[in-house]
């Protein structure tokens, strides 16, 4: 039940923009978006619960389809410090507590 | 801002050998977690615990592990008997709701302890 991310890493220069996709085959109660810099915690970005739902602040911005299969992150505009690595993480509605299943990750690296 | 912390930041062990990783959840949470990622790949989850019991665990957690809340502050995992294929960074989490149907809240991590089986 492993959410599907890709692309698995994506290279570009500061200012461009990137999208990162988070896939289930199931529907899913939320997806979280978690960003993880080399050697350093994984830090949270946002959480998406609603079907058609679209979040975000700044440049940073995610949304989740009307299925609740699908969730896509939004980087307009790179900066130098959004390089680092994005991680999915989803919940299937089981009942019970929490158990965020997180994809393989997006390495982005961003450059001058 | 609070923050988790993890104690220690390095761990070096003999296979065989028991370790206990620390960390000191941010100090209003109720829901405590155990993750770990394996060099270069994904985060994975082992353990949830709230109000002394674990909630859920995966395939990871087997009998070499356990969780502990000793006091009022720290919370711990063992591994009994460590394997070389315990070699990842840990990473502890904690969040301040339930994490049932009703809310949703975000983890807080820490920094990890990186922990080395020889």
């Amino acid at each position: 039940q492993q959410p599907v991310q890709s692309p698995q890493a994506v290279i570009l220069r500061e200012g461009e923009d990137a999208v990162i996709n988070c896939s289930s085959s199931k529907a899913l109660y939320s997806v979280h978006w978690y960003r993880q810099k080399h050697g350093e915690a994984p830090v949270f970005l946002m959480i998406l619960l609603k079907g058609g739902e679209q979040k975000g602040h700044e440049k940073i911005s995610a949304s989740f389809n009307e299925k609740k299969q699908q969730s896509s992150l939004y980087l307009t505009a790179s900066q130098l410090s959004y390089s680092g690595t994005y991680f999915c993480g989803t919940e299937i509605a089981t009942g019970s507590a929490r158990q965020l299943t997180f994809g393989s990750g997006t390495q982005l690296t961003v450059l001058p | 801002e609070p923050e988790v912390t993890q104690t220690p930041s390095h761990q070096v062990t003999q296979m065989g050998q028991e370790v206990i990783l620390r960390c000191v959840p941010i100090s209003n949470h109720l829901y405590f977690y155990w993750y770990r990622q394996i060099l270069g790949q994904k985060v994975e989850f082992l353990v949830s615990f709230y109000n002394n019991e674990i909630s859920e665990k995966s395939e990871i957690f087997d009998d070499q592990f356990s969780v502990e809340r000793p006091d009022g502050s720290n919370f711990t995992l063992k591994i009994r008997s460590t394997k070389l294929e315990d070699s990842a960074m840990y990473f502890c989490a904690s969040s301040e709701v339930g994490q049932t149907l009703v809310t949703n809240e975000k983890l807080f991590f820490g920094s990890g302890t990186q922990l080395s089986v020889l």
